[in-house]
């Protein structure tokens, strides 16, 4: 069974500019979570998203924004990019996201802002 | 401030010796679990612990959920190279569809 894949691996912006990151879930998996990762702040929650809604966000500006397709797969788009937006960006599947159903992650998209 | 706090934040040391980190918070939890993550990787979860004093094994690795289920540790035995990585406790609240929160992580470098 493929494990969960985000592309691209890394990627390196300017300040103002917008980005686009990918994840494609375990098959079967409807439940997709976003995390961004600092050495300061550790993992924070960015939002959840099941059968294309999103359940859950985490305390990140209006310039963060996600999306679910049908096929489960996953986007999240990061606007007007700013220096400490500067980070690893995991994405992590779960079948149903609840209860103690774990979190599969992907390897991450690392993020550089200049 | 981060509910579940996590000690130490570094730890490095020699292949062979023994060590226990921790992972506690004022709340009472109705799980806890432990992630690794390897340089260049994501978290891949090690255990979930339900059971308030529950004692689990994965190897060299034991891992035990305190009897008010407000803490946990990992104890490693012999520490190999091959244990480094940054150790994570997470947490998701029971009830309707709650997001998984971790801890900050005790980073853990094993010289050979």
């Amino acid at each position: 069974k493929a494990g969960v894949t985000q592309t691209p691996r890394y990627l390196i912006k300017t300040r103002g500019q917008q980005v686009t990151l990918s994840c494609s879930p375990i098959s079967g998996h409807r439940s997709v979570s976003w995390y961004q990762q600092t050495p300061g702040q550790g993992l924070q929650f960015l939002f959840e998203y099941f059968s294309e809604t999103q359940r859950n966000k985490g305390n990140f500006p209006g310039r963060f924004s996600g999306r679910q397709f049908s096929n489960s797969r996953s986007e999240m788009n990061v606007s007007t990019l700013e220096l400490g937006d500067s980070a690893l960006y995991l994405c992590a599947s779960s079948l149903e996201g609840q209860g103690n159903s774990p979190l599969h992650f992907g390897n991450g998209t690392r993020l550089t802002v200049t | 401030t981060q509910l579940l706090e996590q000690s130490p934040q570094f730890l490095s040391i020699q292949e062979g010796e023994n060590l226990t980190v921790y992972c506690n918070s004022s709340s009472v939890f109705s799980s806890l679990q432990w992630y690794r993550q390897e340089p260049g990787e994501g978290p891949v979860l090690l255990v979930t612990v339900v059971t308030g004093g529950e004692v689990k094994k994965l190897k060299r690795l034991t891992f035990q959920f305190g009897d008010a289920r407000k803490d946990s540790s990992l104890h490693i035995t012999a520490a190999q190279p091959g244990d480094t990585g940054l150790y994570l406790c997470a947490y998701r609240f029971s009830g309707g569809y709650q997001k998984v929160t971790f801890g900050i992580g005790t980073k853990l470098q094993v010289i050979p």
